[in-house]
Protein backbone atom coordinates (compact mmCIF):
# COMPACT_ATOMS: atom_id res chain seq x y z
CA UNK A 1 0.00 0.00 0.00
CA UNK A 2 1.25 3.50 -0.55
CA UNK A 3 2.19 5.43 1.97
CA UNK A 4 1.32 8.93 3.22
CA UNK A 5 3.03 11.74 4.77
CA UNK A 6 0.80 14.90 6.91
CA UNK A 7 2.23 17.26 8.85
CA UNK A 8 1.76 16.89 12.36
CA UNK A 9 -0.54 19.34 13.59
CA UNK A 10 -2.01 22.42 12.36
CA UNK A 11 -4.06 25.57 13.61
CA UNK A 12 -6.65 27.14 11.62
CA UNK A 13 -9.00 29.87 12.79
CA UNK A 14 -12.79 29.28 12.97
CA UNK A 15 -14.28 30.88 9.53
CA UNK A 16 -11.43 30.39 7.60
CA UNK A 17 -10.46 27.47 5.36
CA UNK A 18 -8.31 24.59 6.88
CA UNK A 19 -6.11 23.25 3.43
CA UNK A 20 -4.74 19.97 4.99
CA UNK A 21 -1.91 18.60 2.83
CA UNK A 22 -1.08 14.81 2.16
CA UNK A 23 1.98 13.22 0.33
CA UNK A 24 1.51 10.00 -1.34
CA UNK A 25 4.46 9.53 -3.88
CA UNK A 26 4.16 6.02 -4.31
CA UNK A 27 0.52 6.02 -5.22
CA UNK A 28 -0.47 3.60 -8.31
CA UNK A 29 -2.73 4.20 -10.71
CA UNK A 30 -6.05 2.25 -9.32
CA UNK A 31 -5.47 4.03 -5.97
CA UNK A 32 -7.94 6.28 -4.31
CA UNK A 33 -6.91 8.64 -1.61
CA UNK A 34 -9.52 9.20 1.01
CA UNK A 35 -10.05 11.12 4.04
CA UNK A 36 -11.38 9.90 7.31
CA UNK A 37 -11.53 12.47 10.65
CA UNK A 38 -11.71 11.19 14.50
CA UNK A 39 -13.02 13.14 16.73
CA UNK A 40 -11.86 12.04 20.68
CA UNK A 41 -12.71 9.17 21.70
CA UNK A 42 -14.80 8.30 19.11
CA UNK A 43 -15.18 6.14 15.76
CA UNK A 44 -13.55 8.29 12.11
CA UNK A 45 -15.99 9.45 10.06
CA UNK A 46 -15.72 9.42 6.61
CA UNK A 47 -15.39 13.07 4.72
CA UNK A 48 -14.12 12.52 0.84
CA UNK A 49 -12.54 10.54 -1.40
CA UNK A 50 -11.19 11.13 -5.33
CA UNK A 51 -9.19 9.28 -7.92
CA UNK A 52 -7.82 11.64 -10.29
CA UNK A 53 -10.34 14.25 -10.45
CA UNK A 54 -10.95 17.24 -7.92
CA UNK A 55 -13.91 16.11 -5.77
CA UNK A 56 -16.41 18.60 -3.24
CA UNK A 57 -19.29 17.19 -1.34
CA UNK A 58 -20.90 19.06 1.57
CA UNK A 59 -18.20 18.21 4.24
CA UNK A 60 -15.08 19.54 2.38
CA UNK A 61 -13.11 19.59 -1.13
CA UNK A 62 -10.57 17.15 -2.32
CA UNK A 63 -7.51 18.74 -4.59
CA UNK A 64 -4.92 16.19 -6.23
CA UNK A 65 -2.49 17.34 -8.06
CA UNK A 66 -1.99 15.85 -11.76
CA UNK A 67 1.05 13.68 -11.14
CA UNK A 68 -1.33 12.22 -7.91
CA UNK A 69 1.83 12.21 -5.58
CA UNK A 70 -0.10 14.29 -3.73
CA UNK A 71 -3.46 15.97 -2.38
CA UNK A 72 -5.06 18.73 0.16
CA UNK A 73 -8.08 18.58 1.65
CA UNK A 74 -10.25 21.69 2.33
CA UNK A 75 -12.57 22.76 5.08
CA UNK A 76 -14.21 26.00 3.62
CA UNK A 77 -15.25 27.53 6.57
CA UNK A 78 -13.45 25.35 9.61
CA UNK A 79 -15.92 25.52 12.77
CA UNK A 80 -14.62 24.48 16.10
CA UNK A 81 -16.43 21.36 15.57
CA UNK A 82 -14.29 20.29 12.56
CA UNK A 83 -11.25 19.94 15.64
CA UNK A 84 -10.37 16.29 15.20
CA UNK A 85 -7.35 13.98 13.68
CA UNK A 86 -7.53 14.13 9.48
CA UNK A 87 -6.47 10.64 8.31
CA UNK A 88 -5.21 10.57 4.39
CA UNK A 89 -5.52 6.94 3.11
CA UNK A 90 -4.53 5.51 0.63
CA UNK A 91 -6.75 2.50 -0.28
CA UNK A 92 -4.83 -0.92 -1.07
CA UNK A 93 -5.76 -3.21 -4.06
CA UNK A 94 -6.36 -5.46 -1.20
CA UNK A 95 -9.28 -2.98 -0.23
CA UNK A 96 -7.80 -3.17 3.53
CA UNK A 97 -7.60 0.86 5.20
CA UNK A 98 -4.46 1.27 6.64
CA UNK A 99 -3.60 4.62 9.11
CA UNK A 100 -1.27 6.54 8.84
CA UNK A 101 -0.14 9.31 12.63
CA UNK A 102 -2.74 11.63 10.79
CA UNK A 103 -2.94 15.77 11.17
CA UNK A 104 -4.13 17.04 14.36
CA UNK A 105 -6.20 20.22 13.31
CA UNK A 106 -7.07 22.61 15.86
CA UNK A 107 -9.81 25.67 14.65
CA UNK A 108 -9.25 27.91 17.08
CA UNK A 109 -12.15 30.47 18.05
CA UNK B 1 -25.97 6.50 4.51
CA UNK B 2 -24.77 2.70 5.90
CA UNK B 3 -24.49 2.78 9.75
CA UNK B 4 -22.49 0.10 11.84
CA UNK B 5 -23.04 -0.39 15.65
CA UNK B 6 -20.59 -1.71 18.24
CA UNK B 7 -21.59 -2.90 21.61
CA UNK B 8 -20.84 -2.20 24.11
CA UNK B 9 -19.18 1.13 23.78
CA UNK B 10 -16.68 0.56 27.29
CA UNK B 11 -16.26 -2.11 29.49
CA UNK B 12 -13.96 -3.48 32.49
CA UNK B 13 -12.99 -6.72 33.42
CA UNK B 14 -10.90 -8.02 35.49
CA UNK B 15 -7.39 -9.72 34.27
CA UNK B 16 -8.17 -13.35 33.17
CA UNK B 17 -11.24 -13.23 31.52
CA UNK B 18 -12.71 -12.97 28.45
CA UNK B 19 -14.59 -10.04 26.56
CA UNK B 20 -16.77 -10.22 23.57
CA UNK B 21 -17.12 -6.89 21.21
CA UNK B 22 -19.95 -6.81 18.50
CA UNK B 23 -20.07 -5.38 15.21
CA UNK B 24 -23.10 -5.12 13.51
CA UNK B 25 -23.69 -3.40 10.01
CA UNK B 26 -27.49 -1.97 10.51
CA UNK B 27 -28.93 -1.59 7.67
CA UNK B 28 -26.43 -3.33 4.70
CA UNK B 29 -24.58 -6.54 4.43
CA UNK B 30 -21.01 -6.72 5.09
CA UNK B 31 -19.00 -9.79 3.93
CA UNK B 32 -15.62 -8.06 5.06
CA UNK B 33 -15.42 -6.21 8.59
CA UNK B 34 -12.52 -5.41 9.98
CA UNK B 35 -11.12 -4.97 13.20
CA UNK B 36 -8.62 -2.19 14.43
CA UNK B 37 -7.18 -1.23 17.96
CA UNK B 38 -6.16 2.58 19.31
CA UNK B 39 -3.95 3.04 22.16
CA UNK B 40 -4.03 6.66 23.46
CA UNK B 41 -2.67 9.55 21.04
CA UNK B 42 -1.87 6.86 18.65
CA UNK B 43 -3.37 5.89 15.44
CA UNK B 44 -5.65 2.77 14.44
CA UNK B 45 -3.76 -0.18 13.41
CA UNK B 46 -5.45 -2.55 11.52
CA UNK B 47 -5.54 -6.18 14.03
CA UNK B 48 -7.26 -7.99 11.16
CA UNK B 49 -9.92 -8.57 8.99
CA UNK B 50 -13.16 -10.43 9.22
CA UNK B 51 -14.66 -12.46 6.46
CA UNK B 52 -18.17 -14.02 6.71
CA UNK B 53 -17.93 -17.86 6.85
CA UNK B 54 -14.50 -18.32 7.05
CA UNK B 55 -11.36 -17.77 8.90
CA UNK B 56 -10.02 -14.09 10.01
CA UNK B 57 -6.84 -12.99 8.57
CA UNK B 58 -4.57 -11.58 11.09
CA UNK B 59 -1.91 -8.71 10.93
CA UNK B 60 1.83 -10.05 11.27
CA UNK B 61 2.22 -9.60 15.29
CA UNK B 62 -1.73 -9.99 16.32
CA UNK B 63 -2.08 -13.30 18.29
CA UNK B 64 -4.95 -14.98 16.53
CA UNK B 65 -5.29 -17.21 19.67
CA UNK B 66 -5.70 -14.06 22.18
CA UNK B 67 -7.94 -12.25 19.80
CA UNK B 68 -11.08 -14.52 18.54
CA UNK B 69 -13.00 -13.24 16.05
CA UNK B 70 -15.93 -14.58 14.21
CA UNK B 71 -17.85 -13.77 11.15
CA UNK B 72 -20.99 -15.82 11.14
CA UNK B 73 -23.40 -14.09 9.78
CA UNK B 74 -23.47 -10.98 6.99
CA UNK B 75 -24.08 -8.67 9.80
CA UNK B 76 -22.07 -9.64 12.67
CA UNK B 77 -18.83 -10.12 13.54
CA UNK B 78 -17.69 -10.39 17.00
CA UNK B 79 -13.93 -10.30 18.72
CA UNK B 80 -13.19 -11.81 21.54
CA UNK B 81 -10.31 -10.57 23.77
CA UNK B 82 -9.54 -13.62 25.70
CA UNK B 83 -7.40 -14.12 28.78
CA UNK B 84 -7.70 -10.70 29.19
CA UNK B 85 -4.38 -8.63 30.47
CA UNK B 86 -4.25 -4.77 31.59
CA UNK B 87 -1.86 -4.28 28.61
CA UNK B 88 -4.92 -5.27 25.89
CA UNK B 89 -6.67 -1.90 27.38
CA UNK B 90 -7.17 -0.01 24.24
CA UNK B 91 -9.95 1.35 22.00
CA UNK B 92 -11.15 -1.11 20.01
CA UNK B 93 -12.75 -0.38 16.72
CA UNK B 94 -14.81 -2.28 13.60
CA UNK B 95 -15.63 -0.64 10.14
CA UNK B 96 -17.15 -2.83 7.41
CA UNK B 97 -18.28 -1.20 3.80
CA UNK B 98 -21.48 -1.39 2.08
CA UNK B 99 -21.45 -3.43 -1.37
CA UNK B 100 -20.99 -0.70 -4.25
CA UNK B 101 -19.79 2.25 -1.63
CA UNK B 102 -16.25 3.27 -2.15
CA UNK B 103 -15.69 3.98 1.73
CA UNK B 104 -15.98 2.55 4.64
CA UNK B 105 -18.04 3.08 7.97
CA UNK B 106 -16.75 2.83 11.38
CA UNK B 107 -18.10 1.76 14.44
CA UNK B 108 -18.50 4.22 17.58
CA UNK B 109 -15.56 2.09 19.30
CA UNK B 110 -15.30 0.02 22.48
CA UNK B 111 -13.36 1.38 24.90
CA UNK B 112 -11.55 -2.07 27.03
CA UNK B 113 -10.03 -1.28 30.53
CA UNK B 114 -8.78 -4.51 32.09
CA UNK B 115 -8.27 -4.22 35.85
Amino acid sequence: DAKTTQPTSMDCAEGRAANLPCNHSTISGNEYVYWYRQIHSQGPQYIIHGLKNNETNEMASLIITEDRKSSTLILPHATLRDTAVYYCIVMGNNNDMRFGAGTRLTVKP
Amino acid sequence: GAVVSQHPSWVICKSGTSVKIECRSLDFQATTMFWYRQFPKQSLMLMATSNEGSKATYEQGVEKDKFLINHASLTLSTLTVTSAHPEDSSFYICSARETGDYGYTFGSGTRLTVV
